[in-house]
């Protein structure tokens, strides 16, 4: 039973580099969201999903896009990474629509940006 | 949005002690949600408490939503208690997370 599962767990980037993160959940939820998680900061949500081929701006988007690809992923690009993006970042479902229900984490990504 | 305020911010406990963690909101809310991130970082939700009391072995959380605060209640605390600690309301479909009480447990 996997939950929510994100790759990749590290990745060190150089500025202007691009990458995507994925994020994939076995638990049949409808909603997917994208948090990073900075000293200090607390959570704040980047994106979210209501459902499969619609995604809505959060707290933080910018720099950043999404793809709902389908009901289980969910991914996040860095076109052109920046030294401020370097974060800790949350994937996280919920079942039914957004914030209905309860949020269920993957294990986070941690990403540097030089 | 709505501000959120947990205290204490910091929290040394010798195994066995009992504590309150107190999360404090702004504004009326539809749920709030109670988290813990251990020391690797992990993220396991705890309790989906939009009014009441619920209770989960050692751990038990109180939403008063009238008086816009919850409480997190550990008994008997253990070591794997450590971490921090997050309340997460939700207002006006949003999400907004505290920015946590960090446990310590002694052995």
């Amino acid at each position: 039973n996997a939950g929510v599962t994100q790759t990749p767990k590290f990745q060190v980037l150089k500025t202007g580099q691009s990458m995507t993160l994925q994020c994939a959940q076995d638990m049949n939820h409808n909603s997917m969201y994208w948090y990073r998680q900075d000293p200090g900061m607390g959570l704040r949500l980047i994106y979210y999903s209501a459902s499969e081929g619609t995604t809505d701006k959060g707290e933080v988007p910018n720099g950043y896009n999404v793809s709902r690809l389908n009901k289980r992923e969910f991914s996040l690009r860095l076109e052109s990474a920046a030294p401020s993006q370097t974060s800790v970042y949350f994937c996280a479902s919920s079942v039914g629509t957004p914030y209905t229900g309860e949020l269920f984490f993957g294990e986070g990504s941690r990403l540097t940006v030089l | 949005g709505i501000q959120v305020e947990q205290s204490p911010p910091d929290l040394i406990l010798q195994e066995g002690a009992n504590s309150t963690l107190r999360c404090n909101f702004s504004d009326s809310v539809n749920n709030l949600q109670w988290f813990h991130q251990n020391p690797w970082g992990q993220l396991i939700n705890l309790f989906y408490i939009p009014s009441g009391t619920k209770q989960n072995g050692r751990l038990s959380a109180t939403t008063v939503a009238t008086e816009r605060y919850s409480l997190l209640y550990i008994s008997s605390s253990q070591t794997t208690d450590s971490g921090v600690y997050f309340c997460a309301p939700l207002n006006d479909y949003k999400l907004s997370f505290g920015a946590g009480t960090t446990v310590t447990v002694r052995a």
